[in-house]
């Protein structure tokens, strides 16, 4: 199974600054076609996750263009610029490369 | 709009079978994956597996053989999930999450039943 791990933040993070999560996979999440098979939600407290971006970097409907996502091959990152206060919660990237698809562990968002 | 509507929470027994269900609507049932996640108290994100309700094939994670048995009701736009011969480690939250309609990612999540195994 491909593994995927989660970096850290340095919670809490002031309203308004800026939050870099990290992910990295065991294998290379480029599938043949080119296409980079990589998720990102959000789980807020007491919710269902929600999509944020996918294929590494493109944002879902309806989601802020303050929530950024980059990488490449085995390496990834979701932005967050200007935090606010509803995108507190968990942060889990998601590979969907291949068989059976998993999850990074989640990283925490806490505001201040 | 896409709505998923999951059953209430359970309290089973151990060695005890337990089915959930993920009502939709909003779109053609019968197009879609639906997916099965899983979510143990305090924890991350397991994948269970998928079902096509417009043929009744399915993928199972190969961890959850033999526990989880994936069906879909296509004259109710329904899809089950039954877990078998209950432990303590299957006691989390169970989520449906629908297939994206133009990637591959989970557009659209149900609230989520929660299961108890406990005697």
């Amino acid at each position: 199974d491909i593994v995927m791990t989660q970096g850290a933040l340095p919670n809490p993070v002031p309203s308004g600054e800026s939050a870099s999560i990290t992910c990295r996979s065991s294998k290379s999440l480029v599938y043949k076609d080119g296409k980079t098979y990589l998720n990102w939600f959000l789980q807020r407290p007491g919710q269902s996750p929600q999509l944020l971006t996918y294929w590494t970097s493109t944002r879902a409907s309806g989601v802020s263009e303050r929530f950024s996502g980059s990488g490449s091959g085995t390496y990834f990152t979701l932005k967050i610029s200007r935090v606010r206060a509803e995108d507190a919660g968990v942060y889990y990237c998601q590979q969907v490369r291949e068989y059976p698809f998993t999850f990074g562990s989640g990283t925490k968002l806490e505001i201040k | 709009q896409v709505q998923l509507q999951q059953s209430g929470a359970e309290l089973v027994k151990p060695g005890s079978s337990v089915k959930i269900s993920c009502k939709a609507s909003g779109y053609t049932f019968t197009s879609y994956d639906m997916h099965w996640i899983k979510q143990q108290p305090g924890n991350g994100l397991e994948w269970i597996g998928w079902i096509y309700p417009g043929n009744g094939n399915t993928k199972y994670n190969q961890k959850f053989n033999g526990k989880a048995t994936l069906t879909a009701d296509k004259s109710s736009s329904t899809a089950y999930m039954q877990l078998s011969s209950l432990t303590s480690e299957d006691s989390a939250v169970y989520f449906c999450a629908r297939w994206g309609s133009s990637g591959w990612y989970f557009d659209f999540w149900g609230p989520g039943t929660m299961v108890t195994v406990s005697s």
